[in-house]
Formats: C-alpha cells, sequence, structure tokens
C-alpha cells in the first residue's frame, strides 16, 4: 500500500516563530488532507489539497502531487497550535475511500 | 450541528465485558469507517461501509463487528475485551469513492480496558 512519511516527528518552536512540516508519499494520489489533533483528541480539517495551494489565516498549505510531497506552513506561532499534525492521503485506486495517515509531526509551543 | 457525532466519549471497562460505540453523521454522505488510534498516536482504518455494505475489513479481530442499520450511522460492537483494545476510535464519513472531497471525523472514543 502506500507510504506516508512526515517530518519532522518532533518541533518545539517559540511563540511567534515560523515552520514548515512536511509529508512524503509513495504514490499519486486524488486525496490529501492535513489535520490538527488538539491536546483534546479533536481531529481538525485543517486542508483538503491534492494538489497546489490554499491559505487559511496564519496556516497554509502546498502539494506538488507530481512530486509526491505536501507542505504544512505554521506562520506567527501561538500556543494554542499545539497538538499533532496529521497527513492523510488516498490514492486513485484505494478501495472504499480509505485514507492512510502519516505517523505525525509533534508540535509544542512555547511562550 | 454536529456533523459527525459518536457516544460515548470515554468507555472505561473491564476484560472480558461486550461494548459498543455509536456513531451518527448528518451530513448525507453514503460512506462512513472506523478508525483506531493506539497510544502512540498512529491511526489506521478498521471498516469502511458504502450504503450499509462492509467494503474494507482491515484485518480486524473477529470480536469488532460494526453494524450499519442506515447510512447514516455506523455502529461499532466489541465482544470479549482485551488490554490491547484500549486506544480512541474514530468514526469518520465521506462521499462515496470517486468523488474528490474530505473525510469528516468525529470527536472520539476513548475505550480503556483495565
Amino acid at each position: 500500500g502506500i507510504q506516508v512519511e512526515q517530518s519532522p516527528p518532533d518541533l518545539i518552536l517559540q511563540e511567534g516563530a515560523n515552520s514548515t512540516l512536511r509529508c512524503n508519499f509513495s504514490d499519486s494520489v486524488n486525496n490529501l488532507q492535513w489535520f490538527h489533533q488538539n491536546p483534546w483528541g479533536q481531529l481538525i480539517n485543517l486542508f483538503y489539497i491534492p494538489s497546489g495551494t490554499k491559505q487559511n489565516g496564519r496556516l497554509s498549505a502546498t502539494t506538488v502531487a507530481t512530486e509526491r510531497y505536501s507542505l504544512l506552513y505554521i506562520s506567527s506561532s501561538q500556543t494554542t497550535d499545539s497538538g499533532v499534525y496529521f497527513c492523510a492521503v488516498r490514492p486513485p485506486r484505494a478501495a472504499g475511500n480509505k485514507l492512510t495517515f502519516g505517523g505525525g509531526t509533534r508540535v509544542l509551543v512555547k511562550p | 450541528d454536529t456533523a459527525v457525532s459518536q457516544t460515548p466519549k470515554y468507555l472505561v471497562t473491564q476484560m472480558g465485558n461486550d461494548k459498543s460505540i455509536k456513531c451518527e453523521q448528518n451530513l448525507g454522505h453514503d460512506t462512513m469507517y472506523w478508525y483506531k488510534q493506539d497510544s502512540k498516536k498512529f491511526l489506521k482504518i478498521m471498516f469502511s461501509y458504502n450504503n450499509k455494505e462492509l467494503i474494507i475489513n482491515e484485518t480486524v479481530p473477529n470480536r469488532f463487528s460494526p453494524k450499519s442499520p442506515d447510512k447514516a450511522h455506523l455502529n461499532l460492537h466489541i465482544n470479549s475485551l482485551e488490554l490491547g483494545d484500549s486506544a480512541v476510535y474514530f468514526c469518520a464519513s465521506s462521499p462515496p469513492a470517486g468523488v474528490r472531497s474530505p473525510l469528516h471525523f468525529g470527536n472520539g472514543t476513548r475505550l480503556t480496558v483495565t
């Protein structure tokens, strides 16, 4: 099946810093989503971005489907950005629409 | 207004018991899923149903039995609970395969088996 690797596995930021999270995948995809799992365990949809660039406030994401990677940018980080960020993908041939998740990037933003 | 809702939020039980987790979505989606998140935060699909029909069963033990009474509901029943079943279980829904649209997740059920 498709492999999804996220880097770095852990990230410690000072409040106000910028950062980039990366997601590499091993096959073509027709669905790519970024999620934030907050400290309460909720999975928050950040972006649905199988290709191109999107921005939402201080967050933006870019997927280069032909090169099989996606980037999530966090600008002016805040303590509320802490949590685990997941990338999840679905190849066109995936049975039943299932998403395969990467291992996540654990982010801690210090005040 | 919750799009995908699951109950209960927390479930603490003893080994050997049988328990159920319920999930409902009001998005009009045809496809629903159960995902399991282990202690290392890794998320893996367990089951997928499309319009009440099972389409994915990812080598989950027979003690886990999903039930879909209609396309808006997908419940998870677990028999003879074991310590290793402790995890967070997430329900999700989406439009049918082939439609480019995101999955929507519920808030999770934290199951603790003692």
